[in-house]
Parts: C-alpha cells; structure tokens; sequence
C-alpha cells in the first residue's frame, strides 16, 4: 500500500533552533514530492516541489531536499512566524492522485 | 490576484439536508480536486476533474457528488447519504498532470 508518513507529529522549538522534519515513502513511480505549510483554519500553501533525488529548494528559512526514500524540511534559525503544520504529499506515476501524510505540527518559542 | 476562492468560510446543517459548497478558480488550471480534512488524518480525496464536463471518483466519494460545467468551478454536493459530513472540505486546482496543487481557504461544514 503506499504511504506517506511524516515525523515527529510535533515539534516544538526555541526561536533559533535549527531542525528538520521528515517524510518518507512508499510508492512506487514518484512523479513529484510536495511540501505545504497550513496554518489553523486555512488551506495549505505550497512551498516546494521536488522531481528527483539529490534535489533541493530552498526559501527563506527552509530548506527541502529529497532521497529516493525520504524528504527533508530543513529549517535555519526558526521564527515564531514558522509555526505551522507543514504536509508533505506525493504524486504517483500516472495518477492526478496525491497522497497526504498527517502533517508535523511545529511550534516555535520566542 | 489569481487564486482559489470557497464559500462560505463556515456552514451549519441539520442532519438529511444536501448541501452545496462552492468553489472558484481563476488561474486557469484545468484540473479541480476536492479533498476532506479531519484531525489526525491526511487529506483524503473525494473527487478531482482533470478537465471540463469530466470527473472521476477519488478515494471517499461516496455520500459526494461534484460537477464541471465550466473550468473556473467545481461544486461539491454533501448529500444526506453521507455518514460523518461534519469536516474541513479543501478544494484545489492544477494546471494539468505533474504540476502542484493550489488550495483555496477552506469551508467548514458542521451537521447536527
């Protein structure tokens, strides 16, 4: 069956921090992998897009990179503003579908 | 501004009611999907339309129904078929295969 799971479900940080949050996976014919942050009550907001392994993105603080089993969300000197729960997604060959994991909810302290 | 628009924001019904929730696009993408969110879970799929007049069924469908009469919109229909329709509904849009998806703000739907 495939999967997405991502850890920890939570995480939570001082303000300047570094961490990184994990997705890994278990489809077969990767056609993308997606990261989004949602803040409560919102939808998400696309942050990145990784096709291939040994890819990365950055913007701003964060920081995504991709392996054949797993993606990174690597995040610099967190801000409270960060706080958020990021959802990692991948896309399958040959389907429009998606599939979610569950989401690391981060919080930062000031 | 281009982007993803569903209304309301917030939406109250009585059990054996349908309702429709709204949702508009105008970044010209011609793929539409409406996704379910409810704590501790993913996001799980209950329809997606890759082009206009043109839907197929995703993961949680039954108890939904969807149409695509144009390519700006993509309502769903909660009928009173559907078992546990109090959820976060999620619609987003693509510009085809492979592209990410882009959301709109959400409608929660709440059914006492």
């Amino acid at each position: 069956e495939d999967q997405v799971t991502q850890s920890p479900e939570a995480l939570r940080l001082q303000e300047g921090e570094s961490s990184s949050l994990n997705c890994s996976y278990t489809v077969s014919g990767l056609r993308g992998l997606f990261w989004y942050r949602q803040d409560p009550g919102k939808g998400p907001e696309f942050l990145f897009t990784l096709y291939s392994a040994g890819e990365e993105k950055e913007k701003e603080r964060l920081k995504a990179t991709l392996t054949k089993k797993e993606s990174f969300l690597h995040i610099t000197a967190p801000k409270p503003e960060d706080s958020a729960t990021y959802l990692c997604a991948v896309r399958q060959g040959g389907y429009q579908k998606v599939t979610f994991g569950t989401g690391t909810k981060l919080q930062v302290i000031p | 501004d281009g982007g993803i628009t569903q209304s309301p924001k917030y939406l109250f019904r009585k059990e054996g009611q349908n309702v429709t929730l709204s949702c508009e696009q105008n970044l010209n993408h011609d793929a539409m999907y409406w996704y379910r969110q409810d704590p501790g879970q993913g996001l799980r799929l209950i329809y997606y339309s890759q082009i206009v007049n043109d839907f197929q069924k995703g993961d949680i469908a039954e108890g939904y129904s969807v149409s695509r009469e144009k390519k700006e919109s993509f309502p769903l229909t909660v009928t009173s078929a559907q078992k546990n329709p109090t959820a976060f509904y999620l619609c987003a849009s693509s510009a085809g295969q492979g592209p990410e998806q882009y959301f709109g703000p959400g409608t929660r739907l709440t059914v006492t």
